[in-house]
């Protein structure tokens, strides 16, 4: 089984929808983050949560919002998706001793017509 | 505001021909250099940490080198196998965000 897991892997939606990516861990770890890959643009980081309690927004962050439920839970919400936010998302967790070596999900391509 | 640009933007190889990547960077406070690996329609995988210049890291064909602006991953007698997109990444003083280049593709021919 994979250590960090997003659901869905592939979204096609449409404008003004909401939309929720869902992504678990199971390498127990406190660090979980959400980025976002475009062609050309690398990839950008949206929200990050050290821990239940602590969420704070990335570089990127207007248009989404986060929940953690659980240590192993970080979902990310489009309240009402447009065109631009279509693009991979990734999940990813860290320990806080190693914060640099991320484990990544698998990604979710999610596509606003 | 961190900056890292990796070079050149896709590469095309043989196999056996060896070469290197280049990523250059700006950061306040280094914490650390970051390689990945990533392949088509998957997520980026760690391959090394660089903590100061001068240090060096090696995995099977792959080593990365660090100077105080630049790293090089040195790709020796590369297979097809080899062919990935490889991303760098540097880690400020601000303890929990990485800045990504925009990656290097490349492509080994057998």
């Amino acid at each position: 089984d994979a250590d960090v897991t997003q659901t869905p892997r592939n979204r096609i939606t449409k404008t003004g929808k909401r939309i929720m990516l869902e992504c678990s861990q199971t390498k127990g770890h406190d660090r979980m983050y959400w980025y976002r890959q475009d062609p050309g643009l690398g990839l950008r980081l949206i929200y990050y949560s050290f821990d239940v309690k602590d969420i704070n927004k990335g570089e990127i962050s207007d248009g989404y919002s986060v929940s953690r439920q659980a240590q192993a839970k970080f979902s990310l919400s489009l309240e009402s998706a447009i065109p631009n936010q279509t693009a991979l998302y990734f999940c990813a967790t860290t320990g806080q001793d190693n914060t640099g070596e991320l484990f990544f999900g698998e990604g979710s391509r999610l596509t606003v017509l | 505001e961190d900056q890292v640009t990796q070079s050149p933007e896709a590469l095309r190889l043989q196999e056996g021909e060896s070469s290197s990547l280049n990523c250059s960077y700006t950061v306040s406070g280094l914490r650390g250099l970051f390689w990945y690996r990533q392949d088509p329609g998957k997520g980026p995988e760690f391959l090394f940490t660089l903590y100061s210049a001068g240090e060096e890291k090696e995995k099977e064909r792959l080593k990365a080198t660090l100077t105080k602006k630049e790293s090089f991953l040195h790709i020796t007698a590369p297979k097809p196998e080899d062919s990935a997109t490889y991303l760098c990444a540097v880690q400020g003083s601000s303890n929990y965000k990485l800045t990504f280049g925009k990656g290097t593709l490349l492509t080994v021919n057998p």
